[in-house]
């Protein structure tokens, strides 16, 4: 059965600082997913991942992928308070079915 | 487009009430989901449709069932609420079949049932 696990569940961190994301999965995924959510509203799509070694950017969002490690890293870059939200992880067992993991509740503090 | 649409936004229920949940999509897409959101939980799948005319269990299928009405439409139904159905709940649907295969999510419902 798969798993997914977050870390941190919280980050609190000041603007301008650099920080990482991690994201473990238990079992052989097909591709690995990055979602963010604002309090009170739905999932935005960020990232797909689908291969190992595949790193994607938009802005200060990098995300990685190691699946030897099962591993994906969300790296965020020089913190802005536009970025405080829930960010989601998800990796998809079978064809199509995403198990997600916790959420990590990021907080920008100007 | 408008995406993903779920009615109701919110709804409060009694304990045994019954009551279905809507969703639909205008993206054309084949595949549709139902998702609960529980405090420190993340989300957990409830059902899924693969494509028209199917659906499949999820990992918390217990208490709902669900109608694929057609290619738009994707229901989900609680017969005899109780409360540990409170939560918040999503729809999505995807193309299906593709590698990138992305769900994109509507804006929820958020359940309440006393």
């Amino acid at each position: 059965e798969l798993k997914v696990e977050q870390n941190p569940l919280f980050l609190s961190m000041q603007e301008g600082k650099n920080y990482t994301i991690y994201c473990n999965y238990s079992t052989t995924s097909d591709r690995l997913y990055w979602y963010r959510q604002d309090p009170g509203k739905s999932l935005e799509s960020l990232f797909v991942l689908l291969s190992n070694g595949a790193v994607k950017q938009e802005g200060r969002l990098m995300a990685s992928l190691d699946t030897k490690a099962r591993l994906s890293t969300l790296h965020i870059t020089a913190a802005v308070h536009d970025l405080s939200a829930t960010y989601f992880c998800a990796a998809v067992q079978g064809a199509q079915k995403l198990v997600f993991g916790q959420g990590t509740r990021l907080t920008i503090n100007p | 487009n408008a995406g993903v649409t779920q009615t109701p936004k919110f709804q409060v229920l009694k304990t045994g009430q019954s009551m279905t949940l809507q969703c639909a999509q205008d993206m054309n897409h084949n595949s549709m989901y139902w998702y609960r959101q529980d405090p420190g939980m993340g989300l957990r799948l409830i059902y899924y449709s693969a494509s028209e005319g199917t659906t499949d269990k999820g990992e918390v299928p217990n208490g709902y069932n669900v109608s694929r009405l057609n290619k738009r439409e994707f229901s989900l139904r609680l017969e005899s609420a109780a409360p540990s159905q409170t939560s918040v709940y999503f729809c999505a649907s995807s193309i299906g079949g593709r590698a990138t295969d992305t769900q994109y999510f509507g804006p929820g419902t958020r359940l309440t049932v006393l």
